[in-house]
């Protein structure tokens, strides 16, 4: 099973929203990973947890706040979005170590407004 | 910084022609180079490269690695409209730092 899963698919929010955007695999990979790509533009990673702690944080924006419950999940939490952050979500997962592929999850595509 | 490139950023050709796709990197700290097709949504994973001069085949695709000269490139024979796609090359370093390049927009015509 190789399969990363996202949810929600699509995703509309006003700019004083709270919401949350969740991650799944069971591959058993330590390694997950949350990027933003905008249209015609490749991913631009935001964060990156491994071993289920916070090991890169890409300069994102307080009102991004990822978070790991365990080697499963990865949600990000969103509060006080700017329509600029309109954007595919990409979730992807790895093991830490030599194998390390990433497989990506579907996305979910978020509009601000 | 780290930084990938990609040439060319867009290409059209016709069923059955041969495409090279090429991909530079600047990283510190150099793991592995990855390939990825993306139609719609999320990037698929084609290839992962380590070591130079070592040839990766999947089916029509092709991929080859010089860490010397830091470039890969990525073959397609005989292409098909269902190869249409952006092609994504990404650079992971020691860290769990991926990085990608522009991609380059392939189209196949029949």
């Amino acid at each position: 099973d190789t399969e990363v899963t996202q949810t929600p698919k699509h995703l509309v929010m006003g700019m004083t929203n709270k919401k949350s955007l969740k991650c799944e695999q069971h591959m058993g990979h330590r390694a997950m990973y949350w990027y933003k790509q905008k249209a015609k533009k490749p991913p631009e990673l935001m964060f990156v947890y491994s071993y289920e702690k916070l090991s890169i944080n890409e300069s994102v924006p307080s009102r991004f706040s990822p978070e790991c419950p365990n080697s499963s999940l990865l949600n990000l939490h969103l509060h006080a979005l700017q329509p600029e952050d309109s954007a595919l979500y990409l979730c992807a997962s790895s093991q830490v170590g030599l194998q390390e592929t990433q497989y990506f999850g579907p996305g979910t595509r978020l509009l601000v407004l | 910084e780290d930084k990938v490139v990609q040439s060319p950023l867009s290409l059209v050709v016709h069923e059955g022609d041969t495409v090279t796709l090429n991909c530079s990197y600047e990283v510190t700290n150099f793991r592995s180079l990855l390939w990825y097709k993306q139609e719609k949504k999320a990037p698929t994973f084609l290839f992962m490269l380590t070591s130079s001069g070592i040839e990766k085949k999947s089916g029509r695709l092709s991929s080859i690695l010089d860490k010397k000269e830091l470039f890969s490139i990525l073959n397609i024979t005989a292409t098909q409209t269902g190869d249409s796609a952006v092609y994504l090359c990404a650079v992971r370093d020691y860290g769990q730092n991926f990085v990608f390049g522009p991609g380059t927009r392939l189209s196949v015509l029949p």
